[in-house]
């Protein structure tokens, strides 16, 4: 099963720049998408496709591919930001072929 | 604006069915670009996709190898909603149960729309 490995945390203050990978296997090949989820909500879609954001999805959310780790970028974090991040590919060999990383927790100091 | 209305039970006995359904508004479930999700979360699984249904001329399902033997996705066209059914519930099966509209990306499927979710438990 195909499998994407997230770190389980990252901290920044606010204002500053918060970057969170996401790994796996040809990695490449695929099309990287990213959800934030807050407590208690379900998760909404930040950026698809590597690096397209969603309407309303503010210009400080971005995505980015390189090699075999995509990359959310949050720019000029702000105490909202504060949330669980996942990655997610679509992968045909896996037992399911939506694939989920096991988040990421953005704590905003 | 397209939005899901998830309902269903919230508790449901151990070797009973677990039934939940989606309601739509602002697009159709027989639409041609749009595959219907459902997706549990869990604190020991994660987020974890159980399985669709969509049309394409005719209607299509895949499931998850790891419930595939127990769950039914089904549409219903004339109330616009599409459900889930997964039989032999265990408490392993308590989570919250996600549904959420799925588009076709650059190389497979994303989810864009999220009902807001129904905590399930299941308990005697």
């Amino acid at each position: 099963s195909y499998v994407l490995t997230q770190p389980p945390s990252v901290s920044v203050a606010p204002g500053q720049t918060a970057r969170t990978t996401c790994g796996g296997d040809n990695i490449g090949s695929k099309s990287v998408h990213w959800y934030q989820q807050k407590p208690g909500q379900a998760p909404v879609l930040v950026v698809y496709d590597d690096s397209d954001r969603p309407s309303g999805i503010p210009e400080r959310f971005s995505g980015s591919k390189s090699g075999n780790t995509a990359t959310l970028t949050i720019s000029r974090v702000e105490a909202g930001d504060e949330a669980d991040y996942y990655c997610q590919v679509w992968d045909t060999t896996s037992d399911h072929p939506v694939v989920f990383g096991g988040g990421a927790k953005l704590t905003v100091l | 604006q397209v939005e899901l209305q998830q309902s269903g039970p919230g508790l449901v006995k151990p070797s009973q069915t677990l039934s939940l359904t989606c309601a739509i508004s602002g697009d159709s479930v027989s639409s041609n670009s749009a595959g219907w999700n459902w997706i549990r979360q869990s604190p020991s699984r994660g987020l974890e996709w159980l399985g669709r249904t969509y049309y394409r001329s005719k209607w299509y399902n895949d499931y998850a190898v790891s419930v595939k033997s127990r769950i039914t996705i089904n549409a219903d066209t004339s109330k616009n909603q599409f459900s889930v059914q997964l039989n032999s519930v265990t408490p392993e099966d308590t989570a919250v149960y996600y549904c959420a509209r799925g588009r076709v990306g650059l190389v497979g499927d994303y989810l864009d729309v999220w009902g807001k979710g129904t905590t399930v438990t299941v308990s005697s």
